[in-house]
């Protein structure tokens, strides 16, 4: 079935480190991809999104490409501020049948802790 | 727009008791999602609602879980005589118009006792 796989955390880095999260999908047709952000005591905010093969979804300093070829949607930040400590949600969004669900599948999540 | 709203944001209750959760989505937004997402885990789909028709329904609501959506605006989720496993954090998310991001209410933490 569909699925999402990100890395482990917790991951910890000092401020101005450099971010990669990693995450990779399984799906059985062609998904839209997302990176959704909790911080502490908030709901899920929508962080960027991607909606086809080799599009770059960015914000707020991140990035992230969607790759076909190896199935797959990192995030990265080129220096992270402990602003940016939160936990991060790959996720994936196939038309499913029922009257246009695009129900969201969702990774682990990776928390990141940033030190100043 | 005020966002997704969520109430309670907070609830414990004793195993066996019922209990109910309300949504409310961003007005006009026609689809309404709800998830479950307990510690260390992504959040995982209950059920999907297209106006006030649930058009969805996943393997992991049980016949002990109820959701509604009567005039197709706000929606709720009722759980029935619950139990130590459904201790979670319940979230509801809306969409609306031809776009696919789903805006998150801040959750309902459920502790059963």
């Amino acid at each position: 079935g569909d699925s999402v796989t990100q890395m482990e955390g917790p991951v910890t880095l000092s401020e101005e480190a450099f971010l990669t999260i990693n995450c990779t999908y399984t799906a059985t047709g062609y998904p839209s991809l997302f990176w959704y952000v909790q911080y502490p005591g908030e709901g899920l905010q929508l962080l960027l999104k991607a909606t086809k093969a080799d599009d770059k979804g960015s914000n707020k300093g991140f990035e992230a490409t969607y790759r076909k070829e190896t199935t797959s949607f990192h995030l990265e930040k080129g220096s992270v501020q402990v602003s940016d400590s939160a936990v991060y949600f790959c996720a994936l969004s196939l038309h499913y049948n029922a009257g246009n669900n695009r129900k969201l599948i969702w990774g682990l999540g990776t928390s990141l802790a940033v030190n100043p | 727009d005020t966002g997704v709203s969520q109430d309670p944001r907070h609830k414990i209750t004793k195993r066996g008791q019922n209990v109910t959760f309300r949504c409310d989505p961003i007005s006009e937004h026609n689809r309404l999602y709800w998830y479950r997402q307990t510690l260390g885990q992504g959040p995982e789909f209950l059920t999907y609602f297209q106006n006030e028709a649930q058009l969805e329904k996943s393997r992991l609501l049980s016949d002990r879980f109820s959701a509604e959506r009567p005039k197709g605006s706000f929606s709720t989720l009722e759980i029935q005589r619950t139990e130590q496993g459904d201790s979670a954090m319940y979230l509801c998310a809306s969409v609306g118009g031809r776009v696919e991001t789903q805006y998150f209410g801040p959750g309902t933490r459920l502790l059963v006792l």
